[in-house]
């Protein structure tokens, strides 16, 4: 299995839900990260985990909540999101330490916030 | 990890090659050139990656100069459906270096 697996594939939200973007991958990979991109813009890392332990918060606001129950699955809860949170939601995952492979991307959660 | 600039848009014939140029004049000599792609509201597709030599696999080639401060991707003989945005990411590789940042890129639209 080459792949990462994101469900849903989209999803609507209002400003007062919570919900959870989830991310699955088999390839052995430790280290697994969520992007966000907004359209027309290229994808900005938000958190990265390593070994299921958080590595990177590129200063995310908390209504993100990023989590890494095992080493396949990597979840990230959203609660009391802003309109302007609506974006292409993307998981990708490598090696951990180091490494010179090419990430492996998920085709994405795309996410309204109304 | 070191910036890159490439060009906003480009067109090709489909059949045709299509050469993507990419110039990473501040690169460190540990650093990879790494390209990726992203169709249209898809994920990012990693391509290829090199450290000073070309490269060639079975989606594109990388030719990096001999300064490494540039290089070009070359897609031999491009289909529709290589329509996409191609980014071009200077990434050093060793000591558990995470970050992968993507720049603009070039839209790559290739013409029927």
């Amino acid at each position: 299995d080459t792949e990462v697996t994101q469900t849903p594939k989209h999803l609507v939200m209002g400003m007062t839900n919570k919900k959870s973007l989830k991310c699955e991958q088999h390839m052995g990979h430790r280290a697994m990260y969520w992007y966000k991109q907004k359209a027309k813009k290229p994808p900005e890392l938000m958190f990265v985990y390593s070994y299921e332990k958080l590595s990177i918060n590129e200063s995310v606001p908390s209504r993100f909540s990023p989590e890494c129950p095992n080493s396949s699955l990597l979840n990230l809860h959203l609660h009391a999101l802003q309109p302007e949170d609506s974006a292409l939601y993307l998981c990708a995952s490598t090696p951990a330490g180091t490494f010179v492979d090419g990430y492996t991307f998920g085709s994405g959660t795309r996410l309204t916030v109304v | 990890d070191a910036k890159t600039t490439q060009p906003p848009s480009m067109d090709c014939a489909e059949g045709r090659a299509a050469n993507l140029p990419c110039n990473h004049s501040t690169i460190s000599g540990n650093e990879y050139v790494y390209w990726y792609r992203q169709i249209h509201s898809q994920g990012p597709q990693y391509i290829i990656h090199g450290l000073k030599n070309n490269e060639t696999n079975e989606m594109a080639s990388l030719i990096i100069t001999e300064d490494r401060k540039s290089s070009t991707l070359i897609l031999p003989h491009a289909t529709l459906r290589d329509t996409a945005v191609y980014y071009c990411i200077v990434r050093y590789s060793g000591g558990s270096n995470y970050k992968l940042t993507f720049g603009k890129g070039t839209l790559l639209t290739v013409n029927p």
